[in-house]
């Protein structure tokens, strides 16, 4: 199946910095999402980038997506303690040759934000 | 609004033992989804239900059923539990069938250990 995979798989920061991270995809798509799970709670959608879309803005969150390259990435500037979760890019995927698609998520970043 | 919800929170169950997931969501959603979330891996879809009276396998749907059991709610069974069930376990909704585009809703999780 295709799946994102996020890179780096943890990312450790101070408060006030900037955090990057990296989904990389093999087939084409029509959108990809990043969500967030804070420790023990379900995943939050962020944000929905379409194929035709190079960048998207929404408060401190910056997503970029390189459709040449087959990736996205998610900018959070000026971080906070609050930041701290875990970071999951999904996108279109089967799980078998001729199946239909459904949503896929790559295994995720798990960000700290330190004080 | 609640939003997604999912009881129980906590389950410890004995191998061959069986239990139902409950799950249920107040936002009309058409949707449906059960993943599971194992240690450093991301979200995998065990089945889900585009539709009221629908249902179809995921990429990990050996080991359970599930009912669709009208609108709002969707269960999850295990028959006979094994340890490789061992999980935390994630529904979901969306609000149309539009599977791998629209936003999908998490409910709490719940985190099942068979012994």
């Amino acid at each position: 199946s295709q799946q994102g995979e996020e890179d780096p798989q943890a990312l450790s920061i101070q408060e006030g910095e900037n955090a990057t991270m990296n989904c990389s995809y093999k087939t084409s798509i029509n959108n990809l999402q990043w969500y967030r799970q804070n420790s023990g709670r379900g995943l939050v959608h962020l944000i929905l980038i379409r194929s035709n879309e190079r960048e998207k803005h929404s408060g401190r969150l910056r997503v970029t997506l390189d459709t040449s390259k087959k990736s996205s990435s998610l900018l959070i500037t000026a971080s906070r303690a609050a930041d701290t979760a875990s970071y999951f890019c999904a996108t279109a995927g089967s799980f078998s040759q001729g199946g239909s698609e459904k949503l896929v998520f790559g295994k995720g970043t798990k960000l700290t934000v330190n004080p | 609004n609640a939003g997604v919800t999912q009881t129980p929170k906590f389950q410890v169950l004995k191998t061959g033992q069986s239990m139902t997931l409950q799950c249920a969501q107040d936002m009309n959603h058409n949707s449906m989804y059960w993943y599971r979330q194992d240690p450093g891996m991301g979200l995998r879809l065990i089945y889900y239900s585009a539709s009221e009276g629908t249902t179809d396998k995921g990429e990990v749907p050996n080991g359970y059923n599930v009912s669709r059991l009208n609108k709002r709610e969707f269960s999850l069974r295990l028959e006979s539990a094994a340890p490789s069930q061992t999980s935390v376990y994630f529904c979901a909704s969306s609000a149309n069938s539009f599977l791998t585009t629209d936003t999908q809703y998490f409910g709490p999780g719940t985190r099942l250990t068979v012994l």
